[in-house]
């Protein structure tokens, strides 16, 4: 069973702050990785994906990956209160069914105002 | 923007019941999937699709069944419902073989009485 852990907070910063999510995953074949954020009530959605190891960034996202460490993690620059949201972890999985994704089970991230 | 609709928020069921959730999607995804999302579980895939007829077992597929007659639409069965069915149900939808994340629907909350 191809696995994915998140550590699972909840996490709480000031705003302003830098938020720190970790992932990570079993499947070392694997070659991209996603988050999503969903706020409480609300269905995923996708907010960064990655698939090179190094620093993606996006706006105040930047997402890591090491692959040799089978860790990625997700940072969220100057916080605000409307980060505030479980960070879901998704790893695509490879060899026959490469399209499906395995999901953590989220960190919740609560910024305080 | 990529659309994927569930037919319905809410649902109540009664035991023994026999329940369909529909999952439309606009965007001429090959691959569809239905996960269902727990508390401390997280997402857990029951079924998915990668082409019309097609459908693989996801990781929990004891008291379900699905149906793909059309590209567009994923329909998930749910053979004689019982209260620990009682689940949010989320759609997803993707392309083939493509380094891209899911689209989710917005969620259908089902409570089996």
């Amino acid at each position: 069973q191809k696995e994915v852990e998140q550590n699972s907070g909840p996490l709480s910063v000031p705003e302003g702050a830098i938020a720190s999510l970790n992932c990570t995953y079993s499947d070392r074949g694997s070659q991209s990785f996603f988050w999503y954020r969903q706020y409480s009530g609300k269905s995923p959605e996708l907010i960064m994906f990655i698939y090179s190891n190094g620093d993606k960034e996006d706006g105040r996202f930047t997402a890591q990956l090491n692959k040799a460490s089978q860790y990625v993690s997700l940072l969220i620059r100057d916080s605000q209160p409307s980060d505030s949201a479980t960070y879901l972890c998704a790893v695509k999985d490879s060899g026959g069914s490469n399209y499906k994704l395995t999901f953590g089970k989220g960190t919740l991230l609560t910024v305080n105002p | 923007d990529v659309k994927v609709t569930q037919s319905s928020r809410y649902l109540v069921k009664r035991t023994g019941e026999k329940v369909f959730l529909e999952c439309v999607q606009d965007m001429d995804h090959e691959n569809m999937f239905w996960y269902r999302q727990d508390p401390g579980l997280g997402l857990r895939l029951i079924y998915f699709s990668y082409d019309v007829k097609m459908k693989e077992k996801g990781d929990i597929p004891e008291g379900y069944s699905v149906s793909r007659e059309k590209k567009e639409r994923f329909s998930l069965i749910l053979e004689s419902a019982s209260t620990n069915q009682t689940s949010m149900y989320l759609c997803a939808s993707s392309l083939l073989r493509r380094s891209y994340g899911y689209t989710f629907g917005s969620g259908t909350r089902l409570t089996v009485v």
